[in-house]
This record gives C-alpha cells, structure tokens and sequence, in this order.
C-alpha cells in the first residue's frame, strides 16, 4: 500500500513563503494526496488534493489564494505564500488505497509549520 | 452550517468497552460516506473504519479489526464506534470525518478523546 513521507518541522519567517513536502513510495506516481491544517485543539481542516499534474478539483471551503499544491512524480507539495501567524499548525497529506478487498486511508506523519 | 461533533469519549480501563457517538447536521446524512479516524496525542493521524451511505460497505484499519464496530443510524443523522477489548494503544483523540464530493476527507469534528489506563 502507499506511503506517505513528510519532514517532522518546517519554519518560516512572516511574509515568507515554504513548500511543504509530502512524497510517496515509489509504485504509486499515479495516486492523488490530500491536504489538511490542524490548528492547536482543533480538527483538521481540509485544503485540497493534488495530483501528478497539480491541483485536483477546488479548494476546500474559505482556504485562501496563499496557499496552493504542485505535484511531480512521487511529490505532492503544498506552497503557503505571504505567511501569516494564522497559518502556524500542523499539516497532513493522505491518500486513499481501494485494492479490491480491502480500503485505507493512509496518512503521512505531519508537518509543525511554526512562523518565526 | 455542516457540523459533525463526537461525544462518548473517556476513561476506560483496558479491556474494557466504549460506544462513540457523531451527531451530524448541516447535510443529506444518507448521502455521505463516514469515517472514524484517531490521533494519538502529538503525533500523527490514523484512520480507523469507512462506511457507506446505506452502511452495507464497511472497512476496518488491521488495527482495530475484530474489536471495534462502525455503525450508522440515517434517521438520527449519528455515526457510532463501538469499541472493545480496549488497548492502551487505542489511547487517542477520535474524530469523525465526512468523504465529500470530491472524495476528500473534507468536514470533521472537533474530536473526542478516549483514554485507555488502570
């Protein structure tokens, strides 16, 4: 089944941007991945998906023009511009695997984003 | 306004039973597949059981397969984890979580924490 990989941390000063990783194994180029904030205390909050070729469908409800995906072979990236202190929690990539007989929802390990 | 917001969670010693409960509104219940999907406090997301609209599609993590049990009453608009045979390791905070049009995991609750100790 597929596997999700992204960095333990990222930081980023007020205004900047960061590209936030998230790489699959290899055999699964072809899978989409979803992304999602979790502010302190709070539930996640779904961003978008994005495919090989970038973004797949709209973006969740009210997520702002900053943030954006980019995907290319294995990686599904997500991009946060002009970063605000809002914007400081955790973000998950996900995937789903449907192999006939059984389903999954597989997560990577998250992301702390913390804004310098 | 879309709400999903858990309840049921709490103290449990290991080995012992608790039912999770997810009231829904906001949306066509029926419509929508669920999901329960746990985080073990400061770490990552983990997904635990799907079920379909109608409820005859059911799918479980290797995990808690042959313990836990994913249900849903449409007409009360709740989705339900019954979970035995607890297990420290299920310590976590549990959420519920909508499979939207575009089959992306895209309303959740707030999340109710379930606490497996002695």
């Amino acid at each position: 089944q597929p596997v999700l990989t992204q960095p333990p941390s990222a930081s980023a000063s007020l205004g900047a941007s960061v590209t936030l990783a998230c790489s699959l194994n290899s055999g699964y180029s072809n899978y989409q991945v979803d992304w999602f904030q979790q502010r302190p205390g709070k539930g996640p909050r779904f961003l978008m998906r994005v495919g090989a070729g970038g973004l797949v469908g709209s973006k969740g409800d009210g997520i702002p023009d900053r943030f954006s995906v980019w995907g290319s072979g294995l990686n599904r990236n997500l991009i946060i511009k002009n970063i605000q202190e809002e914007d400081e929690s955790d973000y998950h990539c996900a995937t789903d695997h449907d192999s006939g007989s059984n389903f999954v929802w597989v997560f990577g390990g998250g992301t702390k984003l913390t804004v310098l | 306004e879309v709400q999903l917001v858990e309840s049921g969670g709490g103290l449990v010693q290991p080995g012992g039973s608790l039912r999770l409960s997810c009231a829904v509104s906001g949306f066509s219940f029926i419509t929508y597949e669920m999901n329960w999907v746990r985080q073990t406090p400061g770490k990552g997301l983990e997904w635990v059981s799907y079920i379909v609209g109608t409820g005859d599609k059911i799918y479980y993590a290797d995990s808690v397969r042959g313990r836990f049990t994913i249900s849903r009453d449409n007409a009360k608009n709740s989705l339900y984890l019954q979970m035995k045979s607890l297990r420290a390791e299920d310590t976590a905070i549990y959420y519920c979580a909508r499979v939207g049009a575009s089959d992306a995991l895209d309303m959740w609750g707030q999340g109710t924490m379930v606490t497996v100790a002695s």
